[in-house]
């Protein structure tokens, strides 16, 4: 079983829809979860990070986090055909001394006019 | 602030060919990383440093080398190329920020270089 793990798609929604992207993630100990956005051609940003159970919004965005499930998401509301892009899921484990992140294979959105 | 830079942004080698990837920041941070992304595979991670004078394999180490030359640049070296080392090369790093919406943990991401072997 992978690390992290999420639906490569691509996922298709129209413009002003609710994406739904999903991330299941295998370490129980994993305590930060980040969803990053990358371009293609460019270098992945970060969008949001959570680390509590429940909701998280910022604008048109709201992760959620389920650590009994090993389940996060992130909705965007309103899609827009700028979020056509990868997505990637990110977990921390902060057993390791370091701040290692493992990233998921990433989900492709595409925002249809 | 430049945030994370690379050098060189395209770069073409024949196998058995040696190059240094150049990484840079001016964040302060104490962690860098090297990060290698193909298509189906996402981000794996090849070496990282958690601070200026230690570095430690990542999960696809095999090929490459590193130096964390001081706390803002992290170098990573091919001493012999192969076509299996043609992707994209990301530099990132990570520490604690004064950015009120950003975590410790966020990693922030150069531009990439994407390497061609022949």
């Amino acid at each position: 079983q992978k690390e992290v793990e999420q639906n490569s798609g691509p996922l298709s929604v129209p413009e002003g829809a609710i994406a739904s992207l999903n991330c299941t993630y295998s370490d129980r100990g994993s305590q930060s979860f980040f969803w990053y956005r990358q371009y293609s051609g460019k270098s992945p940003e970060l969008i949001m990070f959570i680390y509590s159970n429940g909701d998280k919004e910022d604008g048109r965005f709201t992760a959620q986090l389920n650590k009994a499930s090993q389940y996060v998401s992130l909705l965007i509301r309103d899609s827009q055909p700028s979020d056509s892009a990868t997505y990637l899921c990110a977990v921390n484990n902060r057993k390791t001394s370091y701040d290692k992140v493992i990233f998921g294979p990433g989900t492709s959105l595409s925002v249809i006019p | 602030n430049a945030g994370v830079t690379q050098t060189p942004k395209f770069q073409v080698l024949k196998t058995g060919q040696s190059m240094t990837l150049q990484c840079a920041q001016d964040m302060n941070h104490n962690s860098m990383y090297w990060y290698r992304q193909d298509p189906g595979m996402g981000l794996r991670l090849i070496y990282y440093s958690a601070s200026e004078g230690t570095t430690d394999k990542g999960e696809v180490p095999n090929g490459y080398n590193v130096s964390r030359l001081n706390k803002r640049e992290f170098s990573l070296r091919l001493e012999s190329a192969a076509p299996s080392q043609t992707s994209v090369y990301f530099c990132a790093s990570s520490g604690r920020t004064s950015v009120m919406s950003a975590s410790r943990d966020t990693q922030y991401f150069g531009p990439g270089t994407r390497l061609t072997v022949l």
